[in-house]
């Protein structure tokens, strides 16, 4: 029940498309839905995060979808580019003292130029 | 603003060796404290937490152990390393009334 299920494990798009990830989860109590990019050889970063009070949310060329009936939330990265290349992370948490997050098991992106 | 750092960022040990890697935050007072492994290819495995100074939580049992002498300190200790202690270290923060959490730019770790 504390899992994240994400999926594809890897994804191939050319550059101007718009690649989807999903991530699925059980837990209930989750309340904050945020996304992780990394690059090889460096820590993750923060891209963009959602609760659950609101269905969408967007920041660039980021999108958040979220689903709270079907307890399901989704990355669109809209317009990829060569750049946007890097291994994508969802993660969920129910706050708390600890703001312990889960995550994913991460999306391997290659945007081809 | 807030920096997180972490030493060393990359280290080759001998099976057996002892270890220690530390993470230290700037910019910021009493943050949770998090190390992650991330095995090659693959997602972030919570270690061990920390709310506070000496207060240390262990998620997985394993050849490693976590400490907080300070505030903004982390560290991360084994006594005898394994091979499969290999991996990518992440030290992460976050304010204890917020959700997002912060990463390193972490420390490659081969044990051969």
């Amino acid at each position: 029940q504390q899992q994240v299920k994400q999926s594809p494990q890897s994804l191939i798009v050319q550059k101007g498309g718009i690649p989807i990830i999903n991530c699925a989860y059980e837990n209930t109590a989750f309340d904050y839905f945020p996304w992780y990019q990394q690059f090889p050889g460096k820590g993750p970063a923060l891209l963009i995060a959602i609760r659950p009070d609101v269905s969408e949310k967007k920041e660039g060329r980021f999108t958040i979808s979220f689903n709270k009936s079907a307890k399901q939330f989704s990355l669109h990265i809209m317009d990829s580019q060569p750049g946007d290349s890097a291994t994508y992370f969802c993660a969920a948490s129910s706050g708390g003292a600890t703001n312990k997050l889960i995550f994913g098991t991460g999306t391997l992106l290659a945007v081809q130029p | 603003s807030q920096t997180i750092h972490q030493w060393p960022a990359t280290l080759v040990q001998p099976v057996g060796s002892p270890l220690s890697l530390e993470c230290t935050v700037e910019g910021t007072s009493n943050p949770n404290l998090y190390w992650y492994r991330q095995a090659a290819g693959r997602g972030l495995q919570l270690l061990f937490y920390s709310v506070g100074i000496g207060q240390i939580s262990s998620e997985v049992p394993q050849n490693l152990s976590a400490s907080r002498p300070q505030d903004r300190q982390f560290i991360l200790s084994s006594k005898k390393l394994l091979l499969s202690d290999s991996g990518f270290y992440l030290c992460a923060w976050a304010l204890g009334a917020t959700d997002t959490q912060y990463f390193g730019p972490g420390t490659r770790l081969t044990v051969l």
